[in-house]
């Protein structure tokens, strides 16, 4: 079992419909991020969150510590939403990040 | 362009042959990571630089890979021998170091490209 985990592997939508991809993780954590990777390969960072909950502008972000786990919610998307999403935690004593396998993401027009 | 840089972005080699790849971070980051990604996965973490510290290496980093960070600044990664399971994207972040607590957001390179024929 991988120590970071995310669901759906795979999701299309329609345009403008609210989306929401989880991540649950079995380590303690100091940090947890959400990731964005389109196709070529380029990382941009969404959002990191060691607790509550983070929105810009479409996007929101919640986590719950006790549970380990995080969710990342996309409202009135689009296509060019579409990329993978990776979750990614920053493990408690360490500099390691350990990654999730991300959720490809695609909205229709 | 501020952000952080890698090169080459491809690199094509056979198998047994030495590589070198460069990352320049964004220039106030002390936090320097490099992480490989192969097909349909997410990166995997293979060392952390805090200034010219390695203060972290993976497992996976095997004895054919090593990586400097010499004064502080940009960083490279060689992997010598090279073997086809090498193939992958190799990508590096930086960040700050973290302050009264906080921990702050990394930002990745463009990814160095290795296809091991």
């Amino acid at each position: 079992k991988n120590e970071v985990e995310q669901s759906p592997q795979n999701l299309t939508a329609q345009e403008g419909e609210f989306i929401t991809i989880n991540c649950s993780y079995s380590v303690g954590i100091s940090a947890l991020h959400w990731l964005q990777q389109h196709p070529g390969g380029g990382i941009v960072s969404l959002f990191m969150l060691s607790s509550g909950k983070k929105k810009h502008g479409r996007l929101i972000a919640t986590i719950n510590i006790q549970e380990k786990h995080s969710s990342l919610h996309i409202t009135a998307s689009h296509p060019r939403d579409s990329a993978v999403y990776i979750c990614a935690v920053r493990t408690s004593g360490t500099y390691k990040y350990i990654f999730g396998t991300g959720t490809r993401l695609k909205v229709l027009a | 362009d501020t952000g952080v840089s890698q090169d080459p972005r491809h690199k094509i080699t056979k198998r047994g042959q030495n590589v070198t790849f460069r990352c320049d971070p964004i220039s106030e980051h002390n936090r320097l990571y490099w992480y490989r990604q192969t097909l349909g996965q997410g990166p995997e973490f293979l060392t952390y630089f805090q200034n010219e510290a390695q203060l972290e290496k993976s497992r996976l980093l095997s004895d054919r890979f090593s990586a400097e960070r010499p004064k502080g600044s940009f960083s490279t990664l060689e992997i010598q021998r090279t073997e086809q399971g090498d193939s992958a994207m190799y990508l590096c972040a930086s960040s700050l170091r973290e302050r009264e607590g906080r921990t702050y957001e990394q930002y990745f390179g463009p990814g160095t490209r290795l296809t091991v024929t």
